[in-house]
């Protein structure tokens, strides 16, 4: 059975500090993994997309991690700010259609 | 980037009314569009995928006549709740695929409170 799950379920870390967040699946046959950041009422919006290939990826404070191999990847948060409290979601595409698996998010606070 | 606008973004109606929203594709042409479900605390539920010019694939468990899908060209989706109720409040976001270019870009969503 296609599953992504992600944890924490939620998560409270100091403004500055550094978080990770992880996702484990087992959505095959594999095609792409997907971070998105998604504010309370608002749509999700793309972090970063990690095909097979590809371990590392950064954008910004964010690095996703991939490891094909134990079906895991992970989102590195960098020197936390107070924008970055919101739901993290990792999504898992599967070669076909319109395969796409969602994890069920990690809930990020930051306090200042 | 893409852009994706989502309309209305909350409404609020009576039990038994009908509720349309909009998911247009702004800068692209998208085949296929998305229609998620949200419930608070949880993860984008998939409810159907939206074809352009063929009729809406839905997912097990969503109820293909209260869940009205209509994409009649290449940069409009339409969902329509129909005899909408209490347990149909929810957020529903929707997302689309520029042809020929794997990335998803999501609407902002609309908040629906049916009263």
């Amino acid at each position: 059975k296609n599953q992504v799950e992600q944890s924490p379920q939620s998560l409270i870390i100091l403004e500055g500090k550094n978080c990770t967040l992880q996702c484990n699946y087992t959505v095959s046959p594999f095609s792409n993994l997907r971070w998105y950041k998604q504010d309370t009422g608002r749509g999700p919006v793309s972090l970063t997309i990690m095909t097979f290939s590809e371990n590392t990826k950064s954008n910004g404070r964010y690095t996703a991690t991939l490891d094909a191999d134990t079906k895991q990847s992970s989102l590195h948060i960098t020197a936390s700010q107070l924008s970055d409290s919101a739901s993290y979601i990792c999504v898992v595409r599967s070669r076909g259609a319109n395969n796409l698996f969602f994890g069920t998010g990690t809930r990020l606070t930051v306090i200042p | 980037g893409a852009v994706v606008s989502q309309h209305p973004s909350w409404v609020i109606c009576k039990s038994g009314t009908s509720v349309k929203i909009e998911c247009r594709s702004l800068d692209f042409q998208a085949t296929t569009m998305f229609w998620y479900r949200q419930f608070p605390k949880q993860s984008l539920m998939l409810m159907a995928t939206s074809n352009e010019g063929s009729k809406a694939t839905y997912e097990q468990g969503v109820e293909k006549d209260k869940f009205l899908i209509n994409h009649a060209s290449l940069t409009l989706s339409t969902l329509t709740v129909t005899s909408a109720h209490p347990e149909d409040s929810s957020f529903y976001i929707c997302s689309a695929r520029p042809v020929a270019n794997e990335k998803l870009f999501f609407g902002s969503g609309t908040q629906l409170s049916v009263l």
